[in-house]
């Protein structure tokens, strides 16, 4: 049983377009998150929900808008796509003792 | 803010050498810390954590302790395999404040190892 999944795993797509990022986790956490890391590896928190309440926001240009549907669900959804946005997004789900649980990344690539 | 500072990739070692990736950081309160490895094209995968001063965090035959003397949480192994070839984050997270738990990583260090 996979903990936390995304879809899709690779994005491709061209600069303007709109495009969304699924991620649901069934370990029955309450809080998730998106991190973003870029082409040297670099990790970065974007956004953050608690039981569906939007808790973190880190400074992301507003075309990027999380929504939180269920505790078990948080969607990423990017506007206006553009070439610096291209970068693998992370989901994952906070444990009891303060320990995150990654999904397997998306990768974006906008050409 | 929190910040985490690791040391300078890559690593080159081979099979059976001996590992250490220097970790050290900085936070108010008391975090906790933790080592994520990253296999090629996979995702995060929690490699061992602790919580409270002087904790040895073990999986894998991987070990670090966390010394808030002198604000570390080094990572070592004995005795390293080409299977261990990845990249190895260090992270911390404050539960309290405004951090809401939000992991702060390091820049990671990729580790190579040949037969």
């Amino acid at each position: 049983d996979t903990a936390v999944s995304q879809t899709p795993k690779y994005l491709v797509t061209q600069m303007g377009n709109d495009k969304s990022i699924k991620c649901e986790q069934n370990l029955g956490h309450d809080t998730m998150y998106w991190y973003k890391q870029d082409s040297k590896k670099f990790l970065k928190i974007m956004f953050s929900y608690n039981n569906k309440e939007l808790i973190i926001n880190e400074t992301v240009p507003n075309r990027f808008s999380p929504k939180s549907p269920d505790k078990a669900h948080l969607n990423l959804h990017i506007n206006s796509l553009e070439l610096g946005d291209s970068a693998v997004y992370f989901c994952a789900s906070r444990g009891r003792v303060h320990e995150q649980y990654f999904g397997p990344g998306t990768r974006l690539t906008v050409t | 803010g929190n910040s985490v500072t690791q040391m300078e990739g890559p690593v080159t070692l081979s099979e059976e050498a001996f590992l250490t990736i220097n970790c050290t950081y900085t936070a108010t309160g008391y975090p906790s810390l933790f080592w994520y490895v990253q296999y090629p094209g996979e995702g995060l995968q929690l490699l061992l954590k602790a919580t409270k001063a002087d904790d040895k965090g073990s999986n894998k035959g991987f070990e670090a302790t966390y010394r808030k003397e002198t604000t570390s949480f080094h990572l070592e192994k004995g005795s390293v395999q080409v299977s261990d070839s990845a990249v190895y984050f260090c992270a911390l997270s404050n539960a309290g404040g405004t951090s809401y738990g939000k992991l702060t990583f390091g820049q990671g260090t990729i580790l190579t190892v040949h037969p």
